[in-house]
């Protein structure tokens, strides 16, 4: 049984930001919250981690609720090279991945 | 700066035939970790192993086994290969203190074809 739900694919063109939602509605007290960015024929990167609040880096930010149900990816000024499969997971020890959120930057 | 190794990156074998899939770390990290990947189905965990010589079971164990008798080191093996294990298989690594994981890094995989 999925623990986390997102959009299946998105569309977005160059220069705009562009926000992934994930749903964890039974997400447990130790679980975090981690978002990885797979490009074809290569193992996913990590970008980002959070508990609660805002977390920010040199690449994205990520956004949790005060109930954590659910979590927001956010990718400012995307470009081509941002074409990927992006995954959210629960992490409380294992790594678990679910089909992810495919999106498609366009000219 | 190569930091999670797949002995193989391309693998044909035989149905029915025993195949070993290697990994080795060289970041000391505890976690090891196995998944393949399937169109439409995102990465599925296989096994993990939090410490050298123990294991878990993933999502979907069945038809696998895995051996980590040293920490750099966690091998997948597919004791009878079968037809529906043609896939790409990616190893990964951590370190954590089994609540959470730091930043995981993965092989570059291995694409396995049974036939």
């Amino acid at each position: 049984l999925a623990k986390t739900t997102q959009p299946i694919s998105m569309d977005s063109y160059e220069g705009q930001e562009v926000n992934i939602t994930c749903s964890h509605n039974n997400i447990a007290t130790n679980d975090y919250i981690t978002w990885y960015q797979q490009f074809p024929s290569q193992g996913p990167r990590f970008i980002i981690q959070g508990y609660k609040t805002k977390v920010t880096n040199e690449v994205a930010s990520l956004f949790i609720p005060a109930d954590r149900k659910s979590s927001t990816l956010s990718l400012p000024r995307v470009s081509l090279s941002d074409t990927a499969v992006y995954y959210c997971l629960l992490d409380g020890g294992k790594l678990i991945f679910g089909q992810g959120t495919t999106l498609q930057v366009k000219p | 700066d190569v930091k999670v190794t797949q002995s193989s990156r391309y693998l044909v074998k035989r149905t029915g035939e025993k195949v070993f899939l290697e990994c080795v770390q060289d970041m000391d990290h505890e976690n090891m970790f196995w998944y393949r990947q399937d169109p439409g189905l995102g990465l599925r965990l296989i096994y993990f192993s939090y410490d050298v010589k123990m294991k878990e079971k993933g999502d979907i164990p069945e038809g696998y086994s895995v051996s980590r008798e040293k920490k750099e080191r966690f091998s997948l093996i597919l004791e009878s290969a079968s037809t529906n294990q043609t896939s790409m298989y990616l190893c990964a690594s951590t370190s954590s203190d089994r609540v959470m994981n730091t930043e995981a890094f993965f092989g570059q995989g291995t694409r396995l074809t049974v036939v």
